[in-house]
């Protein structure tokens, strides 16, 4: 089974400073992969970046960075310079792989709603 | 290049009737799989579907819901005899062929339902 923590409903920022959302995760999956997902107002999802359990280095999208501590099984987002567009759900997820089908859905935490503010 | 399309983006029904609700994957995708969002909470994974087949559907509700994707035209969720519990967004994403588990999964709009 696969589990996803996310232990922050609400995080508030001000604009251009660094925020760090947690995300910790349990699997018996050798292979899996750590997705974070941003879902505005709007509702849409939008793929903001992706870290393999065989990575070695910490996964980097623009603003975006996973620290990913595998012996700790935890994935957190960091954004950086928050922008007022930042405002949204976050929400972590993970896909692991067995055998007798293959890859799995991803299975997502209940998320972090970040405000960033002025 | 168009993305997963959902429809209806919103969807109202009253108490006992059915609703469909309807995922076109990106082009070339064959991996489908379906989501409940509940208000102010994360996306719960229902099924999980390959052309013509359910490869897992441990998320779905053992009665009144459905899902199929056949080999010609777009994925469909199928909720009979809806009641108040079933409004939620439904959220379709898809993946290409393949095993990886790096594999984006693309998401639709999402399907607003409202049983009234």
């Amino acid at each position: 089974a696969q589990k996803i923590t996310q232990t922050q409903p609400g995080m508030f920022v001000q604009e251009k400073e660094a925020v760090t959302l947690d995300c910790t995760y349990d699997t018996s999956d050798q292979s899996y992969g750590l997705f974070w997902y941003k879902q505005p107002s709007s509702g849409e999802m939008i793929f903001l970046i992706y870290q393999g359990s065989y990575d070695e280095q910490n996964a980097t999208e623009g603003r975006y960075s996973l620290n990913f501590q595998k012996a700790r099984k935890s994935a957190n987002l960091v954004i950086s310079a928050s922008q007022l567009g930042d405002s949204a759900m976050y929400f972590c997820a993970m896909r692991g792989f067995f055998m007798d089908t293959g890859r799995r859905a991803l299975t997502f935490g209940s998320g972090t709603r970040l405000q960033v503010q002025p | 290049n168009a993305g997963v399309m959902q429809n209806p983006r919103h969807l109202v029904r009253r108490r006992g009737q059915e609703a469909r609700l309807r995922c076109s994957p990106v082009k070339g995708h064959s991996h489908v799989y379906w989501y409940r969002q509940l208000p102010e909470e994360g996306l719960k994974f229902m099924v999980y579907l390959q052309k013509e087949n359910i490869i897992d559907e441990s998320g779905m509700p053992k009665e009144r819901f459905s899902a199929e994707f056949p080999k010609e035209g777009p994925s469909i969720l199928r909720i009979q005899q809806v009641v108040r519990g079933d409004s939620a967004a439904y959220f379709c994403a898809s993946s290409p062929p393949g095993q990886g588990v790096n594999t984006e999964a693309f998401f639709g709009q999402g399907t607003r339902l409202t049983v009234v």
